[in-house]
């Protein structure tokens, strides 16, 4: 079992609506979560962090669910530009050890 | 503003060669990282540095060596390099720690190996 899961998608969104995805990950001792964005061959870039009690970056929201173990991201009014694929990223001590998902794409449309 | 650069960008190799990948920082990053990166696979980590001449093994080390000689250097050593060793190859800084999220990742380099 993958200890981090993501829906590898592709979630095709028109332009303008919103889409929205999670990504589970299986140790309960995870410390910090993250989402980060991969363009197609280039690489990954972080987006934010995601924080317990949830959190808000322009367009984006991440959310955490400790009990459930997964965390979600949500993207509001889609622009093209949003197409890309978006890792799930769960720190689990204090020196940096990280578990990348494998990533959910999205394509926008127009 | 360079930040993150890896040499080479495209490497093909035959079974039995070996090469280092070079990876680079000017943003005076303590922390450095290397990651594997297999299709419907997440990034891997194969090596890591905390500071210069430290070195530690990642997730998946065995096949590769690392120096960090320099702070701003982080080499990446195949010595036998194997089809299975096929990949996209990730170097990525952190001035506090991964944990942080802080991670400046190069542009990546792809190795094929025959």
């Amino acid at each position: 079992r993958k200890e981090v899961e993501q829906d590898p998608g592709p979630f095709n969104v028109p332009e303008g609506a919103t889409v929205a995805f999670n990504c589970t990950y299986s140790n309960s001792a995870s410390q910090s979560f993250f989402w980060y964005r991969q363009d197609c061959r280039k690489e990954p870039k972080l987006l934010m962090s995601v924080y317990s009690s949830g959190n808000e970056d322009g367009r984006f929201t991440a959310q955490l669910n400790r009990a459930s173990q997964y965390i979600s991201l949500l993207i509001r009014d889609s622009k093209l530009s949003d197409s890309a694929t978006y890792l799930c990223v769960v720190g689990l001590n204090s020196w940096g050890k990280l578990q990348f998902g494998a990533g959910t794409q999205v394509v926008v449309t127009p | 503003n360079a930040g993150v650069t890896q040499t080479p960008k495209f490497r093909v190799l035959k079974t039995g060669q070996s090469m280092t990948l070079l990876c680079a920082q000017d943003m005076n990053h303590e922390y450095m990282y290397w990651y594997r990166q297999d299709p419907g696979m997440g990034l891997r980590l194969i090596h890591y540095s905390v500071g210069e001449g430290t070195t530690a093994k990642g997730e998946v080390p065995d096949g590769y060596n690392v120096s960090r000689l320099k702070k701003q250097n982080f080499l990446l050593g195949l010595e036998s390099a194997a089809p299975s060793q096929t990949s996209v190859y990730f170097c990525a800084s952190s001035p506090q720690g991964a944990n942080t999220g802080e991670l400046f990742f190069g542009e990546g380099s792809r190795l094929t190996v025959l």
